[in-house]
């Protein structure tokens, strides 16, 4: 059964220094992986998809990796602003693909 | 591209009434989600459908959730009676893809209260 932890529950930095959330699976047989932004009170939105078979997806400041066979993928944001302050939820493919397993997310406080 | 519809907001009922929430997916997506997410939590899945049919209900607490999704489009989650552990956020979400997961798209989610 897929159960997905991120560390830290909570993150406190300064504007502009560049940053590291981890999340770790336990079953590495995933078909893809996702990172999630969520705002207080508000939905999720999707910020990077990595398939099983990629190592890395960027998009602007944000750069996840995936490493399948240590059960692990990173997010990483770079020059972090005020405005990235929010929830971040990793989730992977359950053990029949069908659905996302989510983690209980890391909360990112950026303060100016 | 409009995104994901959900219905109400916000409810607010006593415990052992019931409640339905409504979700209008991603025009074209084949297979819809329902999640709920208690406060402080990540999402757990309820309910996953493709096109009308059921594929993984397992978490679903079928004494008191239903779900449907009827001409593989709209679906509709009802809680019946409720309980006060039922307080939480229900999330819809679509995915374009048949096989295998596909990149997810959120509603805004339902916000239930149960006092």
């Amino acid at each position: 059964k897929q159960e997905v932890t991120q560390i830290p529950a909570a993150l406190s930095v300064p504007e502009g220094e560049n940053l590291v959330l981890n999340c770790s699976f336990t079953d590495s047989a995933i078909y893809n992986l996702q990172w999630f932004r969520q705002d207080p009170g508000k939905g999720l939105t999707s910020l990077l998809l990595i398939q099983s078979s990629q190592r890395e997806q960027t998009s602007g400041r944000l750069n996840a990796s995936l490493d399948k066979s240590s059960g692990r993928s990173t997010l990483y944001i770079a020059a972090s602003q005020p405005g990235d302050s929010a929830t971040y939820l990793c989730a992977a493919t359950n053990q029949a693909g069908t659905a996302l397993i989510f983690g209980k997310g890391t909360t990112l406080s950026v303060s100016s | 591209e409009a995104g994901v519809a959900q219905s109400p907001r916000y409810k607010i009922i006593e415990k052992r009434q019931s409640v339905a929430f409504w979700c209008n997916p991603i025009s074209g997506h084949a297979t819809l989600y329902w999640y709920q997410q208690i406060l402080g939590q990540g999402p757990k899945l309820l309910i996953q459908f493709q096109n009308n049919g059921v594929v993984d209900d397992s978490q679903l607490p079928k004494d008191r959730f239903s779900a449907e999704r009827l001409k593989g489009v709209d679906s509709t989650l009802k809680i019946q009676p409720a309980k006060l552990e039922d307080s939480a956020v229900y999330l819809c979400a679509s995915s374009l893809v048949v096989r295998g997961t596909g990149e997810l798209f959120f509603g805004e989610g339902s916000r239930l209260t149960v006092l």
